[in-house]
């Protein structure tokens, strides 16, 4: 079984500085990893995606996170946050593959980032 | 946009009412969710339909029926609700290969929010 956890539930950063968004997983296998946002009143959005590629993703609007598997560890970071990246993030871990089957998704219980003017 | 669309987005409705939620992907993809949101909590996955067949059903109450009469389009039919279903509901769809294990990112919907009274 997987599972993901979000070391924070919420996160405060001043615009301009560095953001970091903590997760760990826990999986019996190589795993797929995700970061989604979810804006107010929005659905989820895809940044970006490890599927045992590069180590280091980078993902839209800036974000990129590093696999890091002697850590168990996909932190999310941003070198300078912007007001636009207030929002709800969701650490995701695929489940595995299932013979006729399409995968799921285990989701974190996710981290709000308020960024401060 | 991701191609995802959810309908109505706003739902209030009361115990006894029968009322149905729709999602329509114009992705080309082969496999749909559900899931609930709830305040607080981890997204739940709700139901899988894999090539118009219903593949996992994650022990959702009987009063929740979906329907997926094409890859397309995917329906929640609700029936009896209690207060507690209040949620956001999301759909989500990916391109599944199961037999050969190919890409199959979830792409999700705005969410239908739903009240019951």
């Amino acid at each position: 079984a997987q599972s993901v956890t979000q070391l924070d539930s919420h996160v405060s950063v001043s615009e301009g500085t560095p953001v970091l968004l903590r997760c760990n997983y826990s999986s019996s296998y190589s795993p797929s990893l995700f970061w989604y946002v979810q804006h107010p009143n929005k659905g989820l959005q895809l940044l970006l995606k490890y599927t045992s590629a590069a180590t280091l993703v980078k993902g839209i609007n800036g974000f990129e996170a590093e696999f890091k598997k002697s850590e168990t560890s996909f932190h999310l970071t941003k070198p300078s946050a912007h007001m636009s990246d207030a929002a709800e993030y969701f650490c995701v871990v695929r489940g595995p593959r299932s013979s006729g089957s399409a995968r799921q998704l285990t989701f974190g219980s996710g981290t709000q980032l308020t960024v401060l003017p | 946009e991701t191609g995802v669309t959810q309908t109505p987005r706003h739902l209030v409705m009361g115990m006894t009412n029968k009322k149905s939620l729709k999602c329509e992907q114009h992705l080309g993809h082969n496999a749909m969710y559900w899931y609930k949101q709830s305040a607080k909590k981890p997204l739940e996955l709700m139901f899988v339909y894999n090539f118009k067949e219903q593949t996992e059903n994650n022990s959702v109450p009987s009063r929740f029926s979906p329907e997926c009469p094409n890859s397309s389009h995917l329906f929640l039919h609700l029936h009896t609700l209690q207060p507690e279903d209040s949620a956001l509901y999301l759909c989500a769809s990916s391109q599944a290969e199961p037999w050969r294990g190919g890409p199959d990112t979830q792409y999700f919907g705005p969410g239908t929010r739903l009240t019951v009274l």
